[in-house]
């Protein structure tokens, strides 16, 4: 099984610019989700989808902030326009039967 | 609303210590448990997971966790520490209802072992 791929694993942009964020679940799980990991806010859920359909989005910051999932094994999750305070570590992470497995993690750095 | 609490941010022991990394969580009906291990620089990797059965329950590099309903605590456990054990610890908390299984994460607790 190749497990939730993530890309890109890092990236570094300047204020303003756009971010996408990409997502490759394992296949055959039904439920895809996007956290967000900083020092300061530890894990963050931000948005959850079930079978393709966006399930809770509260934990999306801002409308700068928009994810979707257009098929089964593949999910988007961008930022535009894009600020420091974005910087973290986003993790995509996939599910079946209640156990969710993580990516590997996109490293942003914006400056 | 779910809640999950990890009483220690930061333990330090040394290798060969014993651990017990404390998880209370809040919710009223049945849930799911789980702990995950982050090591420096890495993702989130599934440690071990109790869904029903026998509370205690034995994961992955001699983890174990034990489920006490009436005190609502997963608490995480290893007879003897390694230098590799070195890492971040999260415990989780779903409801085997909600769709999706929607994860609730503690602050998580860093483990340093010295050598």
């Amino acid at each position: 099984d190749a497990g939730v791929i993530q890309s890109p694993r890092h990236e570094v942009t300047e204020m303003g610019q756009e971010v996408t964020l990409r997502c490759k679940p394992i296949s055959g799980h039904n439920s895809l989700f996007w956290y967000r990991q900083t020092m300061m806010r530890g894990l963050e859920l931000l948005i959850y989808f079930n079978n393709n359909v966006p399930i809770d989005d509260s934990g999306m910051p801002e409308d700068r902030f928009s994810a979707k999932m257009p098929n089964a094994s593949f999910s988007t999750l961008k930022i535009q326009p894009s600020e420091p305070r974005d910087s973290a570590v986003y993790f995509c992470a996939s599910d079946r039967e209640n156990t969710i497995y993580f990516g590997e993690g996109s490293w942003l750095t914006v400056v | 609303a779910q809640s999950v609490s990890q009483h220690n941010h930061h333990v330090i022991l040394s290798e060969a210590a014993s651990l017990e990394l404390g998880c209370n969580y809040s919710y009223g009906g049945t849930v799911n448990l789980f702990w995950y291990v982050q090591y420096p620089g890495q993702h989130l990797q599934l440690l071990l997971k109790y869904f029903s059965g026998d509370p205690l329950v034995k994961g992955i590099k001699g983890f174990e966790a034990e489920f006490i309903k009436s005190k609502f605590s997963f608490n995480l456990r290893k007879p003897s520490v390694q230098w590799s054990d070195t890492a971040e610890y999260f415990c989780a908390v779903n409801s085997p209802y909600n769709q999706g299984g929607k994860l609730i994460f503690g602050q998580g607790t860093e483990l340093s072992v010295k050598p």
